[in-house]
């Protein structure tokens, strides 16, 4: 059973198409986050968050507590934005981790 | 300012070998995380710690994994009798205080032959 279900698995995108990654998870949280892996490279926190919208330059995160859902926005996506992104909740003193959205932003 | 500081970047290590695992957090966070990502898979929640405390070490995946905490600053990951299972890149990330924004180190790679 997983706790944090991500989609799509891999994307494939045009530069400048807005891009939205989603996350459903099934345990009670204090709070989710949006990491960045680049490929060869370390993890990045984007965003955490426990209700509401956060933005951060052309990144948008949003959750919804009553659904448990959380959606990730790209605007005016770039081929830097290629990365593996991934989705993490974490309930108090655990975390649980979605296997990842793989994205590829073609020029 | 200096990141999390992993080291070593890579250890390969023949089965059955102990090996141990750094992580320096930044300076000041009081949190401490370690987690696992092993080839071709999620990232996996091991232990945390909160000062030099770990109040639940449940998801260590076997009673081979330990980790400690000193001065609540730096940790280290030991993993006695190594198996080719425990192949994977660990993790570390740090905290100003547990719940906050988590930073990440650059992992150690982990190869056990």
């Amino acid at each position: 059973k997983n706790e944090v279900e991500q989609s799509p698995q891999n994307l494939t995108a045009q530069e400048g198409e807005f891009i939205t990654i989603n996350c459903s998870y099934s345990v009670g949280i204090s709070a989710l986050h949006w990491l960045q892996q680049h490929p060869g490279g370390g993890i990045v926190s984007l965003f955490m968050l426990s209700s509401g919208k956060k933005k951060h330059g052309r990144l948008i995160a949003t959750i919804n507590i009553q659904e448990k859902h959380s959606s990730l926005h790209i605007t005016a996506s770039h081929p830097r934005d290629s990365a593996v992104y991934i989705c993490a909740v974490s309930p108090p003193g655990q975390f649980y981790f979605g296997t990842g959205t793989s994205l590829t932003v073609i020029p | 300012g200096a990141g999390v500081s992993q080291s070593p970047s890579n250890k390969v290590t023949e089965k059955g070998k102990d090996v141990e695992l750094r992580c320096d957090p930044i300076s000041g966070h009081t949190a401490l995380y370690w987690y696992r990502q092993s080839l071709g898979q999620g990232l996996e929640f091991l232990i945390y710690f909160q000062g030099n405390s770990a109040p639940d070490k449940s998801g260590l995946p076997s009673d081979r994994f330990s980790a400690e905490r000193t001065g609540g600053s730096v940790s280290t990951l030991t993993i006695q009798r190594t198996q080719q299972e425990d192949s994977a890149v660990y993790l570390c990330a740090s905290s100003l205080r547990t719940g906050a924004e988590q930073y990440f180190g650059p992992g150690t790679r982990l190869t056990v032959t």
